[in-house]
């Protein structure tokens, strides 16, 4: 069965500090993939990896970097948060090529106070 | 990337057959129609997806029209678990990387009644 799970389903965090968002799935997946969704802008990719120790930006990659050392797992790290970085992170996984499906993850709500 | 069009809302009695709409008329040759749905709080949930042909699994059936502008999901006998966004998505590759990025839009809020 497919499978991808966030580290977290609600976290909160201060103005400033550095956040790590985990990501993992169990589907032996060559792409790997970090949106964020915000109400009214429907789902904005951020990240997405390939393969391991690549990655390629997505639509908004500031203030945001990625890590995939290894093919089950792929971070997504908030430098410094900021309050506009307030959101629900979706993780997302596929099989290699551009016509498989995605699987998500069960996304983790993100506060900045 | 072709754009699609939903209805914003639909409301459909337990136990009978949802039917929900989506146009997609600028839809390129190669590209397919997924379907997927968000019930509140959660990750989108993979549903069914289809290129000509019209697709059925164990959750849901998908018909194209045959001019692929249009496209209709099926959910045969709707429970109050299938109570969610419901977004259809026409694929966009991007180049040079072998992935590609799903691109939501509003989608449509299906409500089961009781």
């Amino acid at each position: 069965d497919v499978k991808v799970t966030q580290s977290s389903r609600y976290l909160v965090k201060r103005t400033g500090e550095k956040v790590f968002l985990e990501c993992v799935q169990d589907m032996d997946h060559e792409n790997m993939f970090w949106y964020r969704q915000d109400p009214g802008l429907g789902l904005r990719l951020i990240y997405f990896s390939y393969d391991v120790k690549m990655k390629e930006k997505g639509d908004i990659p500031e203030g945001y970097s990625v890590s995939r050392e290894k093919k089950e797992r792929f971070s997504l790290i908030l430098e410094s948060a900021s309050t506009n970085q307030t959101s629900m992170y979706l993780c997302a996984s596929s099989k290699a090529g551009g016509s498989e499906t995605q699987y998500f993850g069960p996304g983790t709500r993100l506060l900045v106070l | 990337d072709a754009k699609t069009t939903q209805p914003p809302s639909m409301d459909c009695a337990e136990g009978r057959a949802a039917n929900l709409p989506c146009n997609h008329s600028t839809i390129s040759g190669n590209e397919y129609v997924y379907w997927y749905r968000q019930i509140h709080s959660q990750g989108p949930q993979y549903i069914i997806h289809g290129l000509k042909n019209n697709e059925t699994n164990e959750m849901a059936s998908l018909i194209i029209t045959e001019d692929r502008k249009s496209s209709t999901l099926i959910l045969p006998h709707a429970t109050l678990r299938d109570t969610a966004v419901y977004y259809c998505i026409v694929r966009a590759e991007r180049s040079g990387a072998g992935s590609y990025q799903l691109t939501f839009g509003k989608g449509t809020k299906l409500s089961v009644i009781p």
